[in-house]
């Protein structure tokens, strides 16, 4: 079993959706982060969360330590959301990060 | 440069043959991370550079491979006598704060054949 579990695999939304994607891990850790690959194969980071919520824009990600969760949110998806979102998951004091498969959301025009 | 820079792009190598992939991070960042993606697989963390300190290379699969950053700036990932399952995007980035801040560059595509 992997330590990050991301769902969905894949995401398909119309225009204008709330899209909510999921991660549970199953070790402890001391930070979460939520990046964005785009179709062209760039990375960016999104969030880096240690507790409670973090919005930037139409993005919103919270966790629950407690629980080993974390969500991300897509408020009024766009067609450039289009992506796949990464869940990562950094271990104690360590900067070596375990990763999430991803899930690819599509968002139709 | 204004972003994290990475060459090649793409290289296509023979199978037993060495490669050395390079990275350019931004200027001034401390912080340098190697990973890897695999066709259909998640990223991989393989090393991690910081400042002056020893690299942490336990994600580094097999002592074929090695990393370097000279001066604390560029680093150059070295893959020894190529192996098929070595294809994959290699990807580094930089950072001034820790992952937080992390900046990406766009890869290198290795294909051995």
């Amino acid at each position: 079993k992997n330590e990050v579990e991301q769902s969905p695999q894949n995401l398909t939304a119309q225009e204008g959706e709330f899209i909510t994607i999921n991660c549970s891990y199953s070790v402890g850790i001391s930070a979460l982060h939520w990046l964005q690959q785009h179709p062209g194969g760039g990375i960016v980071s999104l969030f880096m969360l240690s507790s409670g919520k973090k919005k930037h824009g139409r993005l919103i990600a919270t966790i629950n330590i407690q629980e080993k969760h974390s969500s991300l949110h897509i408020t009024a998806s766009h067609p450039r959301d289009s992506a796949v979102y990464i869940c990562a998951v950094r271990q104690g004091g360590s900067e070596k990060l375990v990763f999430g498969k991803g899930t690819k959301l599509t968002v139709n025009p | 440069g204004a972003g994290v820079s990475q060459s090649p792009s793409n290289k296509v190598t023979e199978k037993g043959k060495d490669v050395e992939l390079r990275c350019d991070p931004i200027s001034g960042h401390t912080a340098l991370y190697w990973y890897r993606q695999s066709l259909g697989q998640g990223l991989e963390f393989l090393i991690y550079f910081q400042g002056n300190s020893a690299p942490d290379k336990s994600g580094l699969p097999s002592d074929r491979f090695s990393a370097e950053r000279t001066g604390g700036s560029v680093s150059t990932l070295t893959i020894q006598r190529t192996q098929q399952e070595d294809s994959a995007v290699y990807l580094c980035a930089s950072s001034s704060q820790g992952l937080a801040e992390a900046f990406f560059g766009q890869g290198t595509r290795l294909t051995v054949v």
